[in-house]
């Protein structure tokens, strides 16, 4: 089967630095979402991206399909963006379920 | 963003017992799913459900699992005999209203735990 792997496992940060998150996937997808889980638990949407670069304020995301990776750029962190964030791949032809990635912790200290 | 919901948000059962959680996708979808994450671990895949029936399952989700449709807007997983590695978070999941392709959002989750 596919596997979703993402760099790095952990990172830890000053609030207000720049951070990069990758995702890489082993087989061809029918599209790539990015994730935040919070505290809580709670799996919160950031990106629907299958292809190209979105921007949602201090959050962007990159992917390159042909090359089967995703980019999540953090820009300015703030404490609040601490938790987990996983990258998920839809696969499986007409089921489209999502496949996740291992995730990466974030810590944002202040 | 559409919302999904989940019942209840903890659930706390004895081994060998039955549970049953309750999901409510957004409106009127025929598609939704469910996946579980093991604490500490990455989210994983259990079912798929389209219009009343399994349309893929993973091998995790063995014959102890089941999924219904008791009524028009409610779907349940159940769990005939739960066992300490049941315990987990469980999260049902539904496309967005441009059908199954589109982005999936997930419900706040049940957090199972078995003793």
């Amino acid at each position: 089967g596919i596997q979703v792997e993402q760099s790095p496992p952990d990172l830890i940060l000053q609030e207000g630095a720049n951070s990069t998150l990758r995702c890489n996937f082993s087989d061809s997808v029918n599209n790539l979402q990015w994730f935040h889980q919070n505290p809580w638990g709670q799996l919160i949407n950031l990106f629907y991206i299958p292809s190209g670069t979105k921007q949602n304020g201090r959050l962007s995301a990159t992917t390159v399909a042909t090359e089967r990776y995703s980019l999540l750029y953090i820009s300015s962190s703030q404490t609040t963006d601490s938790g987990v964030y996983f990258c998920a791949v839809g696969y499986g032809g007409a089921t489209n379920k999502l496949i996740f990635g291992t995730g990466t912790l974030l810590a944002v200290q202040p | 963003e559409p919302e999904v919901t989940q019942t209840p948000s903890h659930q706390v059962t004895q081994m060998g017992q039955e549970v049953i959680l309750r999901c409510v996708p957004i409106s009127n979808h025929l598609y939704f799913y469910w996946y579980r994450q093991i604490l500490g671990q990455k989210v994983e895949f259990l079912v798929s459900f389209y219009n009343n029936e399994i349309s893929e399952k993973s091998e995790i989700f063995d014959d102890q699992f089941s999924v219904e449709r008791p009524d028009g807007s409610n779907f349940t997983l159940k769990i005939r005999s739960t066992k300490l590695e049941d315990s987990a978070m469980y999260f049902c999941a539904s496309p967005g209203l441009a059908g199954v392709g589109d982005t999936q959002y997930f419900g706040p989750g049940t957090r199972l735990t078995v003793l």
